[in-house]
């Protein structure tokens, strides 16, 4: 299995404050990307990074935010969470974008109160 | 806008039989490729089979094989002699460069 670490599993915040949820891998992976996942929706892209601070927006990147300062590590962060942010996140990597598959991290249960 | 349609939001076969789940897409792009991807109850996301684009030959992995019909934007997903371990809920996805879109996803349940 790819070496992908997503921290934390599980979190329970409230509307307004704060979160960060970190996307750790050990494969030295040019590509890193956040997705959420709803119900009805599948997995949807936030965002992603083509490189130590080089990132880009997807298809559902409003209220988020990432960095990339080091090639193993990938930040999500909520400035002000919603309810409507309450989700499961995962974190992906790859090696390109051509033939290699994204791998998955396990997943983050986010609930925003 | 690509998108990504999993018309069967459930499905179910029995023990050893045999499973077709539906995929199609809409692109323009000439040079993509396509994934099925496995999401048991541990909420791993394990990729069952990948097909590119400009390969006619429909992939095989196994017991799990593609039909790929590239005119008709059709990528649908065979298993064989399905298992318990099969159950699991199943996403089509595509991706050209850094755009990667899933289907909602079809739930296979597998009866002993």
């Amino acid at each position: 299995d790819a070496g992908i670490t997503q921290s934390p599993r599980h979190k329970v915040t409230e509307t307004g404050t704060p979160v960060t949820l970190r996307c750790h891998q050990t494969e030295n992976h040019r590509y890193m990307y956040w997705y959420r996942q709803d119900p009805g929706h599948g997995l949807r892209l936030i965002h992603y990074s083509y490189g130590v601070k080089d990132t880009d927006k997807g298809e559902v990147s409003d209220g988020y935010s990432v960095s990339r300062s080091k090639t193993e590590d990938f930040l999500l962060t909520l400035e002000s969470a919603t309810s409507s942010q309450t989700s499961v996140y995962f974190c992906a990597i790859s090696d390109s974008t051509r033939d290699q598959p994204q791998h998955f991290g396990d997943g983050t249960r986010l609930s925003i109160l | 806008a690509q998108t990504v349609t999993q018309s069967q939001p459930e499905m179910s076969v029995q023990e050893a039989e045999t499973v077709t789940l539906s995929c199609t897409y809409d692109t323009s792009e000439s040079d993509y490729y396509l994934f099925w991807y496995k999401q048991p109850p541990s909420r791993q996301m394990i990729l069952v089979i990948r097909q590119e684009a400009y390969k006619q030959q429909n992939a095989t992995e196994n017991r799990f094989s593609v039909n790929f019909q590239k005119a008709a934007k059709s990528f649908s997903l065979k298993i064989s002699d399905s298992q318990l371990g099969d159950a699991a809920m199943y996403f089509c996805a595509y991706r050209s460069g850094n755009d990667m879109r899933f289907g909602a996803g079809t739930r296979l349940t597998v009866k002993p």
